[in-house]
């Protein structure tokens, strides 16, 4: 079956202990991105990736860091969370950027909450 | 910097309504315009991707419109149903390979 699959999908934490989200995606896709979901706000893009090795900037990048070493994986790194950081977070993916016409596919959400 | 809106922020219909939700968004430099739907405490489902020469997509009772002159996109849904009820998203495909979301619709289809 095509999916996204994030692990954990809930985790709560404490402000400084770094932590690392996983995502996998098994449709060969060149495309990942992750995203932040907060009430009000909507989703707001954080870091995306084109393919292994090319990760770029999204909206609200601050404190986060992320790396594509294997097509498949795209995990997300807190090295030093903090309250502001608690939220709703998706992993998305989808076969190419450069076709502009492939939908982005969604893990089901990993919640975040940093005390 | 690219701006998504979607409006209203909340709608409630009866059940075989017909309707139309909003996507606004501030710059037409766009690559394609995707719809998604998300129901509490899951991920988001795509709908229709409309990419940018393309002026509408269909599925089913949904329809996807594209005008990106004018900066809006509309998703229609015929003939509501109870299951329709949900949060419906737009997100534009902008510059740099990002993707913007609009904050969304909460629909509440009534029996």
């Amino acid at each position: 079956e095509a999916q996204v699959t994030q692990n954990p999908r809930y985790l709560i934490t404490v402000t400084g202990k770094k932590l690392t989200v996983t995502c996998s995606q098994n449709m060969n896709h060149e495309y990942m991105s992750w995203y932040r979901q907060d009430p009000g706000l909507g989703l707001r893009q954080i870091y995306y990736s084109m393919n292994v090795e090319v990760t770029d900037k999204g909206d609200v990048p601050e404190g986060y860091k992320v790396s594509r070493k294997e097509k498949r994986n795209f995990p997300l790194i807190l090295e030093s969370p903090s309250p502001n950081q608690t939220s709703l977070y998706f992993c998305a993916s989808s076969l190419s950027v450069e076709g502009a016409n492939q939908p982005q596919h969604f893990g089901d959400g990993t919640r975040l909450s940093i005390l | 910097k690219q701006e998504v809106t979607q409006i209203p922020a909340a709608l409630s219909v009866p059940e075989g309504e017909n309707l139309v939700l909003n996507c606004s968004f501030t710059d037409s430099a766009i690559y394609n315009l995707q719809w998604f739907r998300q129901d509490p405490g899951k991920g988001l489902t795509s709908l229709l991707l409309i990419q940018s020469s393309q002026r509408e997509q269909t599925s089913g009772r949904l329809n996807a419109s594209l005008d990106k002159s004018s900066g809006r996109s509309t998703l229609y849904i015929a003939a509501s149903q109870p299951g329709d009820s949900a949060t419906y998203l737009c997100a534009v495909g902008s510059g740099g390979f990002k993707t913007i979301f609009g904050a969304g619709t909460r629909l509440f289809v009534k029996a």
